[in-house]
């Protein structure tokens, strides 16, 4: 069974990075027919997608977020990470990560919706 | 970048009615929308793919249609372990939400 745990900080000073991990059990990073994808939620609001990866591509974000955004990849232990810089109050969320069903579209591979998810981490931007 | 709109908010239903949620996309998305259902302190569940396919697992009480711009998502018969937020989300370009549609107690 498909299992992702998100592991990182609950709290995060303004203006500090936030750094978070996405641990996948149950099923290879590698596999071909999926992209990777961090998801957030402020307190008592809606659902923002922040970004995805596939295992050997670029990674690519949301407009708003893609100046202070990186997503990257360790296939070697399975995990898939979110560093979010300059973080303010703003960017209080819980943090999902989650797996992204893909189809190949005219010999591009485009991502589609997302089918199993973390359980989230709440990070809290105060000093 | 695609903008998703719910209606209505909030919905207040009794076990056993028919509840219908709209998503309406500000631009052609053709079928590519799916519907999540988001309990309280809970990862969100996918209903519906592709606008109208069921996960698998999901009761077939929910159903999906639409396409292009306007969708809907029909619960047929208001279970209690229904009450909970719905979202939609499109990916015809990098993925948007629908600002959720929470089904209350009457």
């Amino acid at each position: 069974q498909l299992q992702l745990r998100e592991s990182g900080p609950g709290l995060v000073k303004p203006s500090e990075t936030l750094s978070l991990t996405c641990t996948v059990s149950g099923d290879s990073l590698s596999s071909n027919n999926y992209y990777w994808a961090w998801i957030r939620q402020p307190p008592g609001k809606g659902l923002e997608w922040i970004g995805s990866i596939y295992y050997s591509g670029r990674p690519y974000y949301d407009p708003s977020l893609e100046r202070r955004v990186t997503i990257s990849v360790d296939t070697s232990k399975n995990q898939f990470s979110l560093n979010l810089s300059s973080m303010t109050a703003a960017d209080t969320a819980v943090y999902y990560c989650a797996r992204t069903l893909t189809t190949m579209v005219r010999g591009t591979r485009v991502s589609l919706y997302f089918d199993y998810w973390g359980q989230g981490i709440l990070v809290t931007v105060s000093s | 970048d695609i903008q998703m709109t719910q209606s209505p908010s909030t919905l207040s239903a009794s076990v056993g009615d028919r509840v219908t949620i709209t998503c309406r996309a500000s631009r052609s998305i053709s079928s590519w929308l799916a519907w999540y259902q988001q309990k309280p302190g809970k990862a969100p569940k996918l209903l519906i793919y592709q606008a109208s396919s069921l996960e698998s697992g999901v009761p077939s009480r929910f159903s999906g249609s639409g396409s292009e711009t306007e969708f809907t998502l029909t619960i047929s018969s208001l279970q209690p372990d229904d009450f909970a937020t719905y979202y939609c989300q499109q990916y015809n370009s990098y993925p948007t939400f629908g600002g959720g549609t929470k089904v209350e107690i009457k």
